[in-house]
C-alpha cells in the first residue's frame, strides 16, 4: 500500500518562529495532498488542499499567510506555520489523494508553541 | 465544515463487553469509513462501507450503514483494553479516494481491564 512519511512527529517552538512540516510520499506520486488540523479531543478539520505545481485551496477561515502550503513536487508537500503563536498548537495531519491505493494518512505532527 | 456527529462522545466499558458507536451525517455519500486514533497518534483505517452496502464485518468489527437515516454504527465485540482509543467516522462524497473526507466528532472509548 501507499506510504506517506510525515516529519517531524513532534516539535516545540517559540512564539514568533516558523515551523515546517513535511509530508513525503515514498512509493507513489501524489498530485494532491489534504492537510488537516486537530485540536485536543476534537475531530479533524480540513485546512487546505495542495496541488502539485499550483496554488493551494484553503478552507474558509484558514489564514493563507499563516499556513503556507507548498507542493513543489509529486512526492513532497509542506505546511509551514509562520509566526507561530500558542493558539497554533495543534496536531497536523496530511493525507494524499489516492485514486487507487485507498486511504492513508501521515503519522501526524504535534506542534506546541511556547 | 464537519458534517458528522457521533454519539456517544465518550464511552467507558469493561473488557469483554461490546462497544457501539454511532455516526450521523448530512449529505449524500459514496462511502463511509471508520478510523481509530490512539492518543497523540495518527489515524488507522478500520473499515469502509459503500453507500450500496448495509453491513460489513472485519474481525471483531461490525459496521452498519443506513443511508435513509444518514447514519452508521460501529460495533466492537468482546472489547479489549487495547481497544481504548478515539474512533471517528468519515464520509467521502465521491467515488474515488482522491477526494476530501469529512470527519465526525469522534467517540472516546475506554475499555477497563
Amino acid at each position: 500500500g501507499a506510504v506517506v512519511s510525515q516529519h517531524p512527529s513532534r516539535v516545540i517552538c517559540k512564539s514568533g518562529t516558523s515551523v515546517k512540516i513535511e509530508c513525503r510520499s515514498l512509493d507513489f506520486q501524489a498530485t494532491t495532498m489534504f492537510w488537516y488540523r486537530q485540536f485536543p479531543k476534537k475531530s479533524l478539520m480540513l485546512m487546505a488542499t495542495s496541488n502539485e505545481g499550483s496554488k493551494a485551496t484553503y478552507e474558509q477561515g484558514v489564514e493563507k499567510d499563516k499556513f503556507l502550503i507548498n507542493h513543489a513536487s509529486l512526492t513532497l508537500s509542506t505546511l509551514t506555520v509562520t509566526s507561530a503563536h500558542p493558539e497554533d498548537s495543534s496536531f497536523y495531519i496530511c493525507r494524499p489523494a489516492l485514486s487507487n491505493y485507498g486511504y492513508t494518512f501521515g503519522s501526524g505532527t504535534r506542534l506546541t508553541v511556547v | 465544515s464537519q458534517q458528522g456527529e457521533e454519539d456517544p462522545q465518550a464511552l467507558s466499558i469493561q473488557e469483554g463487553e461490546n462497544a457501539t458507536m454511532n455516526c450521523s451525517y448530512k449529505t449524500s455519500i459514496n462511502n463511509l469509513q471508520w478510523y481509530r486514533q490512539n492518543s497523540g497518534r495518527g489515524l488507522v483505517h478500520l473499515i469502509l462501507i459503500r453507500s450500496n452496502e448495509r453491513e460489513k464485518h472485519s474481525g471483531r468489527l461490525r459496521v452498519t450503514l443506513d443511508t435513509s437515516k444518514k447514519s452508521s454504527s460501529l460495533l466492537i465485540t468482546a472489547s479489549r483494553a487495547a481497544d481504548t482509543a478515539s474512533y471517528f467516522c468519515a464520509t467521502d462524497a465521491r467515488e474515488t479516494s482522491g477526494s476530501r473526507l469529512t470527519f465526525g466528532e469522534g467517540t472516546q472509548l475506554t475499555v477497563n481491564p
